[in-house]
Order: structure tokens, then C-alpha cells, then sequence
């Protein structure tokens, strides 16, 4: 059975730092893993998602990185902004249809 | 290209009833996912559809149950409602291969009271 877990819980740091959320999983047979924020109430946005092939993927200031081997992913976001507060959220797929999710790290950046 | 869509948006319902909930999702994704999200276990994958067929299935009971129409949209239903079934619901759709990202709908909130 898959399980996540993503640490830390919480996290705050001031504006324009960089910082990094990780996730681990303990089945490394995969297919993908795929980053989301959360707001408060909303549902999930897609951040980034790497397919078990790669090992890393980069949109604007955030990169994912992969590692299969140690079943672990992180989350790299740079010079962090106020908007940036949400709570992060891994999703590990290892079957057509079904991805197990870690419980989240909720940033909070400080102006 | 238009979103997950979830109606309705939020929900308030008395033990004991029951509660149906609907996604549409984007075009041309055949696959929906239904997840309960609370504060105490996290987003809980409840069942998902493919092509009208349920193909994956998580650890919740029989009152739980849904189905997928041959346009692709889904519907959730829950009968016999307990306040435990407090939640947001989110449903997620993909095309439903392998590789394919999931994207979420913003939920219904359904309170039990």
C-alpha cells in the first residue's frame, strides 16, 4: 500500500526566501507525481507534474525534483512572494486512476 | 477550455438523508476521481470511473456510491448521511491514461448537521 508523507506540516518564512517542501512515498513503482496548492476552501491547482522517466520538471520560480530510487520528491520554490501562502500537496500515481496524497504543508510567507 | 465543474457548491443536510453530488469534467477527459478531503484524515480517495465503468475503488463503505454517464459526466451519491460525512468532497479528471495529470474542481462542502 502507498503512503506519502510531506514535511514539514508548516512552514513560515519571510518574503523573497527560498525554500524547499518534501514529499516521500514508500512504493517507488510509479508512474507519476504531480505537485498542487490548495486555498483555503478551494480545490487543488496543478503545479507540476514529472513522469517517472524524469527527474525534474521547472515552471517559472518552482522546480520538482524526482528520485524513485528513495522514493522521494521535492518542491523548490524561489524568491517566495506573499501569494505564494497555500497549502502544497504531493500525489503519487501508481495506478491508472488512483493517486495517494500526502496531508500537506501549509506556507505561509510573511510580507 | 472550461474547468472541472462540481455542483453544487456547497450543502447542508440532516442525518439520515441521503446527498447527490455532480461533476462535469474538461473535455475529453474520460476519467473522474472522487476524493473526501477533512481536516482530520486528508483527501481520501473514495472511487474512480473510466469509459462509465468504475475502475479503481478506496476503503469507504457501500453508502458511498457513484457512476459516470456515457458523456463523461459523474455523480456521487452518499445515502444514509452521518455527521462523520462532513467534508469537501473534490472531484479530479484526466484522460485517464497512465501519464495523464489530474485536475480538481473547487469541491462541494457538505456539512451534515
Amino acid at each position: 500500500k502507498q503512503e506519502v508523507t510531506q514535511i514539514p506540516a508548516a512552514l513560515s518564512v519571510p518574503e523573497g526566501e527560498n525554500l524547499v517542501l518534501n514529499c516521500s512515498f514508500t512504493d517507488s513503482a510509479i508512474y507519476n507525481l504531480q505537485w498542487f496548492r490548495q486555498d483555503p476552501g478551494k480545490g487543488l491547482t496543478s503545479l507540476l507534474l514529472i513522469q517517472s522517466s524524469q527527474r525534474e520538471q521547472t515552471s517559472g520560480r518552482l522546480n520538482a525534483s524526482l528520485d524513485k530510487s528513495s522514493g522521494r520528491s521535492t518542491l523548490y520554490i524561489a524568491a517566495s512572494q506573499p501569494g505564494d501562502s497555500a497549502t502544497y500537496l504531493c500525489a503519487v500515481n501508481t495506478n491508472a486512476g488512483k493517486s495517494t496524497f500526502g496531508d500537506g504543508t501549509t506556507l505561509t510567507v510573511k510580507p | 477550455k472550461a474547468g472541472v465543474t462540481q455542483t453544487p457548491r456547497y450543502l447542508i443536510k440532516t442525518r439520515g438523508q441521503q446527498v447527490t453530488l455532480s461533476c462535469s469534467p474538461i473535455s475529453g477527459h474520460r476519467s473522474v476521481s472522487w476524493y473526501q478531503q477533512t481536516p482530520g484524515q486528508g483527501l481520501q480517495f473514495l472511487f474512480e470511473y473510466f469509459s462509465e465503468t468504475q475502475r479503481n475503488k478506496g476503503n469507504f463503505p457501500g453508502r458511498f456510491s457513484g457512476r459516470q454517464f456515457s458523456n463523461s459526466r459523474s455523480e456521487m451519491n452518499v445515502s444514509t448521511l452521518e455527521l462523520g460525512d462532513s467534508a469537501l468532497y473534490l472531484c479530479a479528471t484526466s484522460r485517464g491514461i497512465d501519464n495523464s495529470p489530474l485536475h480538481f474542481g473547487n469541491g462541494t462542502r457538505l456539512t451534515v448537521t
